[in-house]
């Protein structure tokens, strides 16, 4: 069984660029979620895709959208590079719409660095 | 507002000492809790969760934690850590909407 796989796994843009970010889910998996984790921070929700429809997002402006496509791995865009924007993004992949209760499997992380 | 607390956001302790990482949730959040540890440069594992039934959950790793309905806690505990276990550890639960909301992590040094 394959696990969440992202891509790439570190990144260095300059502001005002733009930049897309990649995660392959686990096998069997139909939804897949995004965070955002600051350097010494907590995950922060960014959105969640169930069967290619955009489910739920957190606090992020519009320049941050995403993807997903009818394999399950998703894309993750940001538009408009902020130096705030520098952080590590993690990809998470679960079986259910709503994961209430249905335990997310994280990916690596893509490191991203805005200069 | 819905929200994860974690009340320590480093603890250094000794090898084979115990260890207590404490959590508090807000009574809007669902009461589903979770302990995930994350290692450096790596994504996040989860330890154990807390969905219903018995208040003292068992995790991987020999961690353990307890449910407090009362104190609104989820604390982590390990009688006796190993130079491994450093790391940095989070504590989450999803809001209505599902989606997980984390504390601000707390990291777990230990010390030989």
């Amino acid at each position: 069984e394959t696990g969440v796989t992202q891509s790439p796994t570190h990144l260095i843009k300059t502001r005002g660029q733009q930049v897309t970010l990649r995660c392959s889910s686990q096998s069997g998996h139909n939804t897949v979620s995004w965070y955002q984790q600051a350097l010494g921070q907590g995950p922060q929700f960014i959105f969640q895709y169930y069967r290619e429809e955009e489910n739920g997002r957190g606090n992020f402006p519009p320049r941050f959208s995403g993807l997903q496509f009818p394999n399950y791995s998703s894309e993750l865009n940001v538009n408009a590079l902020e130096l705030d924007d520098s952080a590590l993004y993690l990809c998470a992949s679960s079986s259910q719409y709503s994961t209430l209760y249905n335990e997310q499997f994280f990916g690596p992380g893509t490191r991203l660095t805005v200069l | 507002a819905q929200s994860v607390t974690q009340l320590d956001s480093q603890v250094p302790v000794f090898e084979e000492a115990p260890v207590e990482l404490r959590c508090n949730y807000s009574s809007s959040v669902s009461v589903y809790l979770f302990w995930y540890v994350q290692y450096p440069n790596q994504g996040l594992q989860l330890l154990l969760k807390y969905l219903s039934g018995s208040t003292l959950v068992k995790g991987i790793n020999g961690f353990e934690a307890e449910f407090n309905k009362s104190q609104t806690s989820f604390h982590l505990r390990k009688p006796s850590v190993h130079i491994s276990d450093t790391a940095e550890y989070f504590c989450a639960a999803p809001n209505q909407g599902g989606k997980l909301i984390f504390g601000q992590g707390t990291e777990l040094s230990v010390k030989p």
